[in-house]
């Protein structure tokens, strides 16, 4: 069974910090992971998307990578902002299923001034 | 763009009563899935349907009923309410299926409570 895992838990940094975001998965047969943004009392906007076959993607200030061997992909965000305030979801697509993706349990950013 | 609708966003119900959450979009995609979030906890996929007329479970539906007449509604049922199942609920639409390069779209939630 697929488990998803998301260290820390909680995290908070001054504005202007780069920091890193970690998303670790058990089972590598992976078709995709994504990584999401969570906003208090609202739903989920996708971020970035990754295929099983590439390494990055890049989206602004902010750029996620995978590495499907060792189970693990990372959200970089650079020069972070008070709106970068949020929780950061990851979640994975396994291979050989039509619709389901598996969710981590998030990471809580604040961004303070 | 309306996307993604869900009502009520807010419910407070009594263990054994029913009641029916609702979501609708106006993007005319065929997948649709409902999740639940609790406190901590990442998403969990309760149903999903691929098109008016077809559903399939996800990893946790019991307790829940669903139906899919038309491609733009998807209601959730909860027959017997249970304080198990007071969590956050997520309804999302996506075309094509969920992990191609297309995003899937979130309405905002409906928190229920049962007491």
């Amino acid at each position: 069974k697929q488990e998803v895992t998301q260290i820390p838990a909680a995290l908070s940094v001054p504005e202007g910090e780069n920091l890193v975001l970690n998303c670790s998965f058990t089972d590598s047969a992976i078709y995709n992971l994504q990584w999401f943004r969570q906003d208090p009392g609202k739903g989920l906007t996708s971020l970035l998307l990754i295929q099983s076959s590439q390494r990055e993607q890049t989206s602004g200030r902010l750029n996620a990578s995978l590495d499907k061997s060792s189970g693990r992909s990372t959200l970089y965000i650079a020069a972070s902002q008070p709106g970068d305030s949020a929780t950061y979801l990851c979640a994975v697509k396994p291979t050989g299923t039509a619709s389901k993706l598996t969710f981590g349990t998030g990471t809580r950013l604040q961004v303070t001034l | 763009n309306a996307g993604v609708t869900q009502t009520p966003k807010f419910r407070i119900l009594k263990i054994g009563q029913s009641m029916t959450l609702q979501c609708t979009q106006d993007m005319n995609h065929n997948y649709m899935y409902w999740y639940r979030q609790d406190p901590g906890m990442g998403l969990k996929l309760i149903y999903y349907s691929v098109g008016a007329g077809i559903t399939d479970k996800g990893e946790v539906p019991n307790g829940y009923n669903v139906s899919r007449s038309t491609t733009e509604d998807f209601p959730l049922r909860l027959e017997l309410a249970a304080p198990s199942q007071t969590s956050v609920y997520f309804c999302a639409s996506s075309y094509p299926p969920v992990g191609s390069n297309q995003p899937q779209h979130f309405g905002d939630g409906t928190r229920l409570s049962i007491l």
